[in-house]
């Protein structure tokens, strides 16, 4: 157990719909990491937060977008979903304001778009 | 776009035997880390090398840099079936976005 925790564990929606994935991450972690991991593009970064601001911007679609609130956990939201914004969602935290140091993964979760 | 590439895609062990991966990249590096990842789950953070550090041990992982190729390798001794997973490398450019490659998926055999 990473102590990075993540929900909903999976979502079915349909397409145009929009949702909102949650991150917790470990106590005293600072640093939030979006990634998105499919089939055919492979584990790809998308936003990272460090104490509620944004740090740096990965290929993340304008149609998602990112939050970090002040109790540090962080929202993503995914809208006008597309069957390819299938994949695993994954958010990682570290205590780092850069990927200087390892990030700690939460389990993931799993969107599927139909 | 990923900006390591591991080799090979997928290596079949006998249980016992030695699991060597490798990492190649393409720019200057921060850091470069190794993450395994079991069939769907999340990703276990294994070993971080920095740009200046050439080797580094963690129990049975021991991870080489060389930074004049572009490359690294990650080699697991005595391989269980604990091991059976896909193997990651994930580099840290100066942008300090972490990059990750497609893997290689170990399975190791009883």
């Amino acid at each position: 157990d990473s102590g990075v925790t993540q929900t909903p564990k999976h979502l079915i929606t349909a397409t145009g719909q929009r949702v909102t994935l949650r991150c917790s991450p470990r106590s005293g972690d600072l640093s939030v990491y979006w990634y998105q991991q499919s089939l055919d593009q492979g584990l790809q970064f998308l936003i990272h937060y460090y104490n509620g601001e944004e740090r740096a911007k990965g290929n993340i679609l304008e149609r998602f977008s990112a939050q970090q609130f002040p109790d540090l956990h962080s929202e993503l939201n995914l809208s006008s979903l597309e069957l390819g914004d299938s994949a695993l969602y994954f958010c990682a935290s570290s205590v780092a304001n850069a990927p200087t140091y390892e990030q700690y993964f939460g389990p993931g979760t799993r969107l599927t778009v139909t | 776009s990923q900006q390591g590439e591991e080799d090979p895609q997928a290596l079949s062990i006998q249980e016992g035997e030695n699991a060597t991966m490798n990492c190649s990249y393409k720019t200057s590096i921060n850091n470069l880390q190794w993450y395994r990842q079991n069939s769907g789950r999340g990703l276990v953070h294994l070993i971080l090398i920095r740009s200046n550090e050439r080797e580094k041990h963690s129990g049975r992982l021991r991870v080489t840099l060389d930074t004049s190729k572009k490359s690294s390798s990650l080699l697991i001794t005595a391989s269980r079936a604990a091991d059976t997973a896909s193997y990651f490398c994930a580099t840290v450019a100066n942008d300090y976005k972490l990059s990750f490659g497609a893997g290689t998926t170990v399975t190791v055999r009883a």
